[in-house]
């Protein structure tokens, strides 16, 4: 099975920062993989698939890139909306990463 | 407007089964499959399984093989999912998800884009 990893598993950021999330694919899976947002209650929401290509209606400060084993996602210009957790999940068997919480310095 | 409305919260005692359900409206029911995702208190989102809306055909997270039965009834465009044998392990949030699929010169790529509310599911004594 194809295992996922996500680091850090937590950050502390302000509003307005530039943040990074690693996702690494225990194996390769060329561009097969997609970025969701959870909020406390409430489902997921897609943002990024296919590795880069941004949902749409999310905002153009999200960013995907990667392709193969490691993956990223950033939030160029960090809002008080996007504190949150984060979760890659790679698209063949679906399984998802740990998560990256994301709250406020 | 394109959406899933699952079934209520339900309590249950080990070794008992749970089905919930899953309406879908706004869109055409059989062009999508359905994915069921779970999430323990205070942990992350598991896959459990997929099933084909058009043709019914499953695919089952090894880990619950033999304990989950997920089935559609396109009449209604309801989606449900049983599991059975309860653990308190099982406790969780269940959700399920629309399995959307965009075609480029690529490949095919496979995402959730829609998901229902969730559904607590407690199972204890």
């Amino acid at each position: 099975d194809i295992q996922m990893t996500q680091s850090p598993s937590s950050l502390s950021a302000s509003v307005g920062d530039r943040v990074t999330i690693t996702c690494r694919a225990s194996q390769s899976i060329s561009s097969y993989l997609n970025w969701y947002q959870q909020k406390p209650g409430k489902a997921p929401k897609l943002l990024i698939y296919a590795a880069s290509s941004l949902q749409s209606g999310v905002p153009s400060r999200f960013s995907g890139s990667g392709s193969g084993t490691d993956f990223t996602l950033t939030i160029s210009s960090l809002q008080p909306e996007d504190f949150a957790t984060y979760y890659c999940q790679q698209s063949y068997r679906f399984t998802f990463g740990p998560g990256t919480k994301v709250d406020i310095k | 407007q394109v959406q899933l409305v699952q079934s209520g919260a339900e309590v249950k005692k080990p070794g008992a089964s749970v089905k919930v359900s899953c309406k879908a409206s706004g869109y055409t029911f059989t062009s999508y499959g359905i994915s069921w995702v779970r999430q323990a208190p205070g942990q992350g989102l598991e896959w459990m399984g997929w099933i084909s809306a058009y043709n019914g055909n499953t695919n089952y997270a090894q880990k619950l093989q033999g304990r989950v039965t997920m089935t559609t009834d396109t009449s209604t465009s309801t989606a449900y999912m049983e599991l059975r044998s309860l653990r308190s392990d099982d406790t969780a949030v269940y959700y399920c998800a629309r399995n959307w699929i965009t075609t480029s010169d690529y490949g095919d790529y496979e995402a959730f884009d829609i998901w229902g509310q969730g559904t607590m599911v407690t199972v204890s004594s």
